[in-house]
Parts: structure tokens; sequence; C-alpha cells
């Protein structure tokens, strides 16, 4: 059974840092891209980084690009999202989530975490 | 950037209906158009994806449909437990986005 399992969110000031971390399980990590996608309270779906199997290629949203870094670590089967700067707009619920093709990246998404909080505030 | 409308926003309706889903793209995407469930207090569910493709373990009343710019996420016959949110989402011509949702409610 896939597991994606979310850790490392909490309440942070605006400006400060924040990693959160991914465990994965029950398939071949190293296979498949994997990405971050964030939910604002009550808010939609906004995808927020992605990540190829190596870790030689990332991508990025505009509206986060040079403040968050996605990382990987292939032996210990976990997926890292660095965020920097960070801003009240960035207060959200964090999933982890597989692309959807094994080996090539799928634009898609076909399992999530359960997601972790991260609220930013003074 | 291709801009993602989904219709209604909100959505009441009765056990056993049949409902179509709007998701109404500014410009063609190619059919590179997936379509999630996110039920209340849970993680967003693939449904479907590139439009018409199903999904394993994703019961057969959900079904997608369309091309260009219009696509529809059909359910044939509503059931209680399909009280969720659904999103559109599409990584085509520009990043990859989500559509803002359309709200399921039961009568």
């Amino acid at each position: 059974e896939v597991q994606l399992v979310e850790s490392g969110g909490g309440l942070v000031q605006p400006g400060r840092s924040l990693k959160l971390s991914c465990a994965a399980s029950g398939f071949t990590f190293s296979n498949y891209y994997m990405a971050w996608v964030r939910q604002a309270p009550k808010k939609g779906l906004e995808w927020v980084a992605t990540i190829s199997t190596s870790g030689s290629r990332t991508y990025y949203p505009d509206s986060v690009k040079g403040r968050f870094t996605i990382s990987r670590d292939n032996a210990k089967s976990s997926l890292y999202l660095q965020m920097n700067s960070l801003k009240s707009e960035d207060t959200a619920t964090y999933y982890c989530a597989r692309h959807g093709s094994l080996g090539y990246i799928a634009w898609y998404f076909d399992y999530w975490g359960q997601g972790v909080m991260v609220t930013v505030s003074s | 950037d291709v801009v993602l409308t989904q219709s209604p926003a909100t959505l009441s309706v009765t056990p056993g209906e049949r409902i179509s889903l709007s998701c109404r793209a500014s410009e063609s995407v190619d059919t590179y158009l997936h379509w999630y469930q996110q039920k209340p207090n849970e993680s967003p569910r693939l449904l479907i994806k590139y439009a018409s493709q199903s999904i394993s373990g994703i019961p057969s009343r959900f079904s997608g449909s369309g091309s260009g710019t219009d696509y529809t996420l059909a359910i044939s016959s509503l059931q209680p437990e399909d009280v969720a949110t659904y999103f559109c989402q599409k990584y085509y011509s520009g990043p990859l986005t989500f559509g803002s949702g359309t709200k399921l409610e039961i009568k």
C-alpha cells in the first residue's frame, strides 16, 4: 500500500524558515517524480514544487521560486521542502504527492499524503 | 497562463441523480486535464486522468469527457458518499494549476 506521511509543520513567524519532510513507503520511491501541493484554509489547491526521480531537476511556480527548495533522499525514501522567507500567504496545509507515472513525468498526482499544517503568523 | 473555471461553485443534489460538473479552460489544454475528489477533512483523490481515462479503484459511476477548452465530470447516480469538492487540474501552456472547485451538497 502506498503511504506518504508528512511531518515538520507548525507555527512560524514571518520571514523565518521551516523544513517539511515526507516519508514514503509501499512503492519504489526512486522511480517516481514527487511533488508538494498546498491548500490554504477553505481555499483551493496550489502546486508548489516538483522534483525528478534523481533530484537533478526541480520545478516551481513563480509564487515560491527562489524561496522554496524541494529535495529528496532516495536511500531514505524521503521528500523534503525547505521554505525560507515565509509569508502569511504561505499559511496552508502542505501535501506530499506522487506524480502519476513510473520513470517519467506525468503531470497529475495519483497518491497524496494526509497533509501537514503550516501557519505563518507573528 | 491558462485559467481553469469550474461551474457551478456549489451544487445541491439528490441521491440517485445524474450530475455533470464543468471545467472550462481559457484556451485549449488538449485533454491534459485531470479530476480529483476531496471529501471533507481528507486529502484529494485522483478520479480521472487525461480528461476521460479511468483510474483503478474508482467507482464506474464517475466518468470524464471533453476536449479543447471544455471538460465534464459526470456522476451517473449520485451516492451520499460522493459529497465532496471536485477539482480539475491541468499542466499545459503554463504552470500546473487547479480549478477553484465545485462543492457538492446533498439536498
